[in-house]
């Protein structure tokens, strides 16, 4: 089975910098995604992360540590329009694509 | 390049009645996964299905099915539905199974359970 941990809400200023923490434990581990999703919509992809280090797009950063079990997604120069739910995702090693998404983490960003 | 789409956008049923609900994947996508997602929660995987064969399933009784069709559009069937399966549900359609973890959602369906 597999399990994932995320903080239930975070706050932020606009133009600040927040990281968003998530932990799995995972039977086999294939690799990590994050996907934002605002209220009323659907989830939109915004990362994946296979291989350990640092992925860079745009204004949004993750990060995956496969021996910590570990990953983060970064959020810089924060505008209100990031205000949404971010989840984590994981999907097992094998030939059956079982995903699970964490609960999601509530940003909240302030003018 | 048309995207993921879901049909219907919203349906109430009572228990006991059943559903199908409709999606069509994105342009040359050949795999399709259903998700529920309750209100607060993040998407919980029913089941995925890769060119027309069902590829991994998440832990739903059997009386949820699905079919995906050769053009790669696909349903899922909820037999007796139940109160808790008032939900959002969620088709995202992805290439090769979604070996590069990217997924492309669907608006989603409301269903709601009287």
């Amino acid at each position: 089975g597999q399990s994932l941990e995320q903080p239930s809400e975070v706050t932020a200023v606009e133009g600040a910098i927040v990281q968003i923490n998530c932990t799995y434990q995972t039977s086999g581990f294939y690799g990590l995604s994050w996907y934002q999703q605002h209220d009323g919509g659907a989830p939109t992809f915004l990362s994946y992360n296979a291989l350990d280090g640092l992925e860079e797009t745009g204004r949004f950063s993750s990060f995956l540590s496969r021996s910590d079990s570990y990953g983060y997604l970064l959020l810089q120069e924060l505008q209100m329009k990031d205000s949404a739910s971010y989840f984590c995702a994981v999907r097992e090693q094998g030939g059956s694509y079982i995903p699970t998404f964490g609960r999601g983490t509530s940003l909240i960003v302030h003018p | 390049e048309t995207g993921v789409t879901q049909s219907p956008t919203h349906l109430i049923k009572t228990r006991g009645q059943q559903v199908t609900l409709r999606c069509s994947s994105q342009s040359g996508h050949n795999t399709v996964s259903w998700y529920q997602q309750a209100l607060g929660q993040g998407p919980q995987f029913i089941f995925q299905y890769y060119r027309e064969e069902e590829n991994g399933r998440g832990n739903f009784p059997p009386r949820f099915s699905g079919l995906q069709f050769p053009n790669y559009s696909s349903e899922l069937n909820v037999n007796a539905l139940e109160l808790d399966d008032s939900a959002l549900y969620l088709c995202a359609s992805s290439l090769s199974g979604g070996a590069s973890g990217e997924q492309f959602f669907g608006p989603g369906t409301r269903l709601t359970v009287l």
